[in-house]
């Protein structure tokens, strides 16, 4: 199966920073289609995941310009610009060009 | 709007088995697979399988193949996922979401295997 190594797993950030989150993969998620299959979610405390980005830097509807997604191959970065209070929670990446699906072990974004 | 609305949390006894439904509304059901995952506690995600409303077609992670059955029924939109012999590993929250991009969850079910 596909890992996917988040780091940090922790991240305390005051109101306003800018901060990044990075994803590796075990394999390149490039698929033989040329999509590259690799998604960004958040999970809030006591709520359901949801999606932010998807296919590694397309803004999900709804989702505040300030969350940005980068990379390639096995290499990718999820940007907060300015971070506001209703970004706290877990921020998980998957992807889903190898089956199973696999998904990292969370960035858990603190207020510091 | 879409939305999945999942059944109630469900407490069962090891070795019985539990179907856990999705129902899903706000858009044309058999347009986008359904995806469950499972979140043991404090944990990260598992991807469980998928199915194809239209088809029936199912696709199951390995790990999952003899613990998970996906099923749904068109008339009422609604996917199902029946988990069976339960043991304290399977006692997690459950989710459904939509198409393999996630863009639609479920509010989660917690399962709780105990005697």
């Amino acid at each position: 199966d596909v890992v996917l190594t988040q780091t940090p797993p922790t991240l305390s950030a005051t109101i306003g920073q800018s901060v990044s989150i990075s994803c590796r993969s075990s394999q390149s998620l490039l698929h033989s289609n040329g999509n590259t299959y690799l998604h960004w979610l958040l999970q809030r405390p006591g709520q359901s995941p949801q999606l932010l980005i998807y296919l590694v830097s397309r803004l999900e509807s709804g989702v505040p310009n300030r969350f940005s997604g980068s990379g390639s191959g096995t290499d990718f970065t999820l940007k907060i610009s300015g971070v506001e209070a209703e970004d706290l929670g877990v921020y998980y990446c998957v992807q889903g060009t190898h089956a199973p699906y696999t998904f990292g072990a969370g960035t858990k974004l603190e207020l510091k | 709007q879409v939305n999945l609305l999942q059944s109630g949390a469900a407490l069962v006894k090891p070795g019985a088995s539990v179907k856990l439904s999705c129902k899903a509304s706000g858009y044309t059901f058999t347009d986008y697979y359904i995806h469950w995952v499972k979140q043991s506690h404090g944990k990260s995600l598992e991807w469980i399988g998928y199915i194809n409303p239209n088809s029936g077609y199912t696709n199951y992670n390995e790990k999952f193949k003899s613990k998970a059955t996906l099923t749904v029924d068109k008339s009422t939109n609604t996917a199902y996922m029946e988990l069976s012999r339960l043991t304290s590993e399977d006692s997690a929250t459950y989710y459904c979401t939509r198409r393999g991009g996630f863009d639609y969850w479920g509010q989660g079910v917690m399962v709780t295997v105990s005697s």
